[in-house]
């Protein structure tokens, strides 16, 4: 079955410190690989995708995420971490043969303390 | 700008009652898609759209009806058959085919039971 796992419902960091949210997936075929990030009563914005190429991948407000095909995980990090960065984010995939449907993680709150 | 507008922000269902949310968007995609999120689970889709007068059901469709009579617009209808309505609810668009494109998320509409 096809699935996104968020191991950890809640991540603490201090401010300035770097940040990993992880995420592992399971589908059949090559993965589409996204990050969205979710404001208290707000849509999600998307951050970062991996389609194809270099295992690194660079998005917005400073995040990068390592695509490990071996270990299928899409890990979220940060070189250092700022109080707004404290949100909701959540990984999603599509399997390579769905044109439509993405399969979401449950999301992991990111707080980072002054 | 390019968005999607999401109205009402808050909503209240009597008992017996369908209640519409509006989902409206400019960014000239064809694809369109109704989630629901609650609390410490990831998004489940309901029902999405590929083009004009055309729908499909997403995992989550019972209780829920939508219409796609426009590009612009896919408005979702919340019937009394929905015996657990409460959640926030999430319209999202995005080209297709899907592909390698993010979604993109209006921020949302609040619906609680009286």
């Amino acid at each position: 079955a096809q699935s996104v796992a968020q191991p950890e419902d809640q991540v603490n960091v201090a401010e300035g410190n770097p940040l990993t949210v992880k995420c592992t997936y399971s589908v059949s075929g090559n993965p589409y690989l996204f990050w969205y990030v979710q404001y208290p009563n707000r849509g999600l914005q998307f951050l970062l995708k991996y389609i194809t190429g270099d295992n690194l991948v660079k998005g917005s407000y400073g995040f990068e995420a390592e695509f490990n095909k071996s270990q299928t995980s899409f890990h979220l990090k940060k070189p250092s971490a700022l109080v707004s960065d404290s949100a909701l984010y959540f990984c999603a995939v599509r399997d390579g043969g769905s044109n439509y449907q993405l399969i979401w993680g449950a999301g992991t709150k990111l707080i980072i303390k002054p | 700008d390019g968005g999607i507008t999401q109205s009402p922000k808050y909503l209240f269902r009597k008992e017996g009652q369908n209640v519409t949310l509006s989902c409206e968007q400019n960014l000239n995609h064809d694809a369109m898609y109704w989630y629901r999120q609650d609390p410490g689970q990831g998004l489940r889709l309901i029902y999405y759209s590929q083009i004009v007068n055309d729908f499909q059901k997403g995992d989550i469709a019972e209780g829920y009806s939508v219409s796609r009579e426009k590009k612009e617009s896919f408005p979702l209808t919340v019937t009394s058959a929905q015996k657990n309505p409460t959640a926030f609810y999430l319209c999202a668009s995005s080209p297709v085919p899907l592909g390698n494109q993010p979604q993109h998320f209006g921020d949302g509409t609040r619906l609680s039971i009286l």
